[in-house]
């Protein structure tokens, strides 16, 4: 057990719909990162944050959206979904989001767009 | 841009056999290099890391030396187990400012009786 907790562990939705996927790092963490995992693309990057604020960018798309809120759960919203948004989504959390720091990684939410 | 080179398996081995996965990488600077796995079902967990050339990360009988000449990072392992069936990820994290992590593709291993 990672201690980084997300869900819901599954989600099924259709097309142009909208969803919220949470997560909550190990206790003590103040960096959260976003990745999504998918068959042809692989584990790909999306955003990091660090006590609330945004720090790094990476394959993110603009119908995507994610926060860190004060008590550092942090939320990824996915909206206008499409049927290649299908993927696993996984959290991960490092003390303070330095290069060296190991991530740890929570279960992944499975998003199955219909 | 940094990029990470896996080979993709699958590999398919017997139990007790040695284990060589393949990683080189592109990176500008000198950056901070892991291996993570990824057991059925579950999340990524760090599996061993190396922060500076020649360094040795190891861990649970596995390997990996950071080679700054040959830009590589193997991961090695002297006699694999069934329960290291899983999926091994190759990833550097740049040096320079915060962390964003880049990852292989990932290789799947299995491991037979």
């Amino acid at each position: 057990d990672s201690g980084v907790t997300q869900t819901p562990k599954h989600l099924i939705t259709a097309t142009g719909q909208r969803v919220t996927l949470r997560c909550s790092p190990r206790s003590g963490d103040l960096s959260v990162y976003w990745y999504q995992q998918s068959l042809d693309q692989g584990l790909q990057f999306l955003i990091q944050y660090y006590n609330g604020e945004e720090r790094a960018k990476g394959n993110i798309l603009e119908r995507f959206s994610a926060q860190q809120f004060p008590d550092l759960h942090s939320e990824l919203n996915l909206s206008s979904l499409e049927l290649g948004d299908s993927a696993l989504y996984f959290c991960a959390s490092s003390l303070s989001g330095g290069n060296q720091e190991t991530q740890y990684f929570g279960p992944g939410t499975r998003l199955l767009v219909l | 841009g940094n990029s990470v080179t896996q080979m993709e398996g699958p590999v398919t081995l017997s139990e007790e056999a040695f284990l060589t996965i393949n990683c080189t990488y592109t990176a500008t600077g000198y950056p901070s290099l892991f291996w993570y796995v990824q057991y059925p079902g579950e999340g990524l967990q760090l599996l061993l890391k190396a922060t500076k050339a020649d360094d040795k990360g190891s861990n649970k009988g596995f390997e990996a030396t950071y080679r700054k000449e040959t830009t590589s990072f193997h991961l090695e392992k002297g006699s694999v187990q069934v329960s290291d069936s899983a999926v091994y990820f190759c990833a550097l994290s740049d040096r320079g400012g915060y962390q964003k992590v880049t990852f292989g593709i990932g290789t799947k291993l299995q491991v037979i009786p």
